[in-house]
């Protein structure tokens, strides 16, 4: 069955430093995607990105990055000198198109709290 | 950038009353779906909708839960008898071609009292 793991409920930490949240996923699927949203205090979900299951590659936009392992089934995110505007809870999430009407399956989300 | 628009942002309700949630999906798009989140925790999805029926519906979405396309361009959300626990953010997305993905509405905030 599908799942979304974010085991960290919340992590803290102070402004510059660099901070990586954890996506663990399970798929009957040899196709899917996976999502990381951004859900900031005014509650709207901002689309961070979008992976397909086929491209292993990882990504890099400015200060935040994506690894993604097929071995590990993970699809973490890593902040690179974190802002007091990162402050969010951020949710990850999967889809399998080919299996049903491609809804998403998101993770519980994790808080994270950048201090000044 | 075309936006899923929902409206209101935010609706208080007396418990046992009728609420439609509003939803104007990106024009060109064929996918339409309602999730939910309580809050502090997940979202949740509700029902999905394509070619003017429901194709997919969770457990959350019983018999209190409708869905239609009124006008071809609105896409809407009635719970008949709200209940405190329906009280949560809904979120309207919709989508093209589905392996892409869809975009998400702002949500509405459903209160009731």
């Amino acid at each position: 069955a599908q799942k979304v793991t974010q085991a960290q409920t919340e992590i803290s930490v102070v402004e510059k430093e660099d901070v990586t949240l954890d996506c663990v996923y399970e798929t009957r699927d040899t196709t899917y995607y996976l999502f990381w949203y951004k859900q900031p205090p005014s509650g709207e979900l901002v689309f961070l990105i979008r992976r397909n299951s086929f491209d292993e590659q990882n990504e890099i936009s400015g200060r935040y990055s994506w690894n993604f392992q097929k071995s590990t089934s993970s699809f973490n995110f890593t902040i690179t000198a974190s802002q007091v505007v990162d402050s969010a809870v951020y949710f990850c999430a999967l889809s399998e198109p080919f299996s049903g009407t491609y809804k998403y399956i998101f993770g519980t989300g994790t808080r994270l709290k950048v201090l000044a | 950038e075309p936006e899923v628009t929902q409206t209101p942002s935010h609706q208080v309700t007396q418990m046992g009353q009728e609420v439609i949630l509003r939803c104007v999906p990106i024009s060109n798009h064929l996918y339409f779906y309602w999730y939910r989140q309580i809050l502090g925790q997940k979202v949740e999805f509700l029902v999905s909708f394509y070619n003017n029926e429901i194709s997919e519906k969770s457990e959350i979405f019983d018999d209190q839960f409708s869905v239609e396309r009124p006008d071809g361009s609105n896409f809407t959300l009635k719970i008949r008898s709200t209940k405190l626990e329906d009280s949560a953010m809904y979120f309207c997305a919709s989508g093209t071609f589905r392996p892409d993905g869809y975009t998400f509405g702002s949500g509405t905030r459903l209160t009731v009292v």
